[in-house]
C-alpha cells in the first residue's frame, strides 16, 4: 500500500537545468498537489490539479509547470531551475479538492547550485 | 492580516501534560479545518480534521472548533516524548483552497 510515491527523493541541479519531478498515488484520489516548503514561509501550494484533465495555479506558480498524465500521476516540470527553487517539494493526493484530508508523498530535497 | 495563523512557538511541555496548540483564521467562510503532524525530514501527516463547531476527539487528540471566534485547536492529553514534532493547521476558505499556516514545533521533555 504505497499510498503517494515521490521521485526522486533527493536531487541537485545546476542553474539553468531542467528536470521533472514524478508524483505517483494509487488510492483512486480525484485530486491532486504540489508544494514547497521553505524555512519559514510554511507550505505553498505551486499548482492543483481538481480532477483528471485539470491544472490550475496556486500561490507560487511561476518557474514551474505540470502535467496530470492520468488519475494516477502527476508531475512537476522546472524548465530552467534557478537558486531560487532549491526547497523540498511535497505531492500530494485527496479524494476531491480541498474539503477532503490530503496524503503526502515523503517529498524530493532538491538543491539548485 | 495572514489566513491562517499559529504561534511561532517553540512549545515545551513535560511527559504526561497536556499539550494546547491553537490556530486562528481569517476567512469567515472557512469550512474545513485540518491538523498534520510533521517530524524533522519528514513529509505532514494528517492527525485530525474537524468540519462543524464543538469538540472531536480521537484516542489522546483532541480538535476544537469555534467558528465564532475564528479558532481551532488540538489538544494533545497525555504527551509523550513521541509527540515531539512540527504541527500544522491548514484551513480551507470560502475559496476553496486549503491554506498552511507556518507551524507549531511541540518538544515533549522527558
Amino acid at each position: 500500500n504505497a499510498g503517494v510515491t515521490q521521485t526522486p527523493k533527493f536531487q541537485v541541479l545546476k542553474t539553468g537545468q531542467s528536470m521533472t519531478l514524478q508524483c505517483a498515488q494509487d488510492m483512486n484520489h480525484n485530486s491532486m498537489y504540489w508544494y514547497r516548503q521553505d524555512p519559514g514561509m510554511g507550505l505553498r501550494l505551486i499548482y492543483y490539479s481538481a480532477s483528471e484533465g485539470t491544472t490550475d495555479k496556486g500561490e507560487v506558480p511561476n518557474g514551474y509547470n505540470v502535467s496530470r498524465l492520468n488519475k494516477r500521476e502527476f508531475s512537476l516540470r522546472l524548465e530552467s531551475a534557478a537558486p531560487s527553487q532549491t526547497s523540498v517539494y511535497f505531492c500530494a493526493s485527496s479524494v476531491e479538492a480541498w474539503d477532503q484530508p490530503q496524503h503526502f508523498g515523503d517529498g524530493t530535497r532538491l538543491s539548485i547550485l | 492580516q495572514k489566513e491562517v495563523e499559529q504561534n511561532s512557538g517553540p512549545l515545551s511541555v513535560p511527559e504526561g501534560a497536556i499539550a494546547s496548540l491553537n490556530c486562528t483564521y481569517s476567512d469567515r467562510g472557512s469550512q474545513s479545518f485540518f491538523w498534520y503532524r510533521q517530524y524533522s525530514g519528514k513529509s505532514p501527516e494528517l492527525i485530525m480534521f474537524i468540519y462543524s463547531n464543538g469538540d472531536k476527539e480521537d484516542g489522546r487528540f483532541t480538535a476544537q472548533l469555534n467558528k465564532a471566534s475564528q479558532y481551532v485547536s488540538l489538544l494533545i492529553r497525555d504527551s509523550q516524548p513521541s509527540d515531539s514534532a512540527t504541527y500544522l493547521c491548514a484551513v480551507t476558505g470560502a475559496n476553496s483552497k486549503l491554506t498552511f499556516g507556518k507551524g507549531i514545533t511541540l518538544s515533549v521533555r522527558p
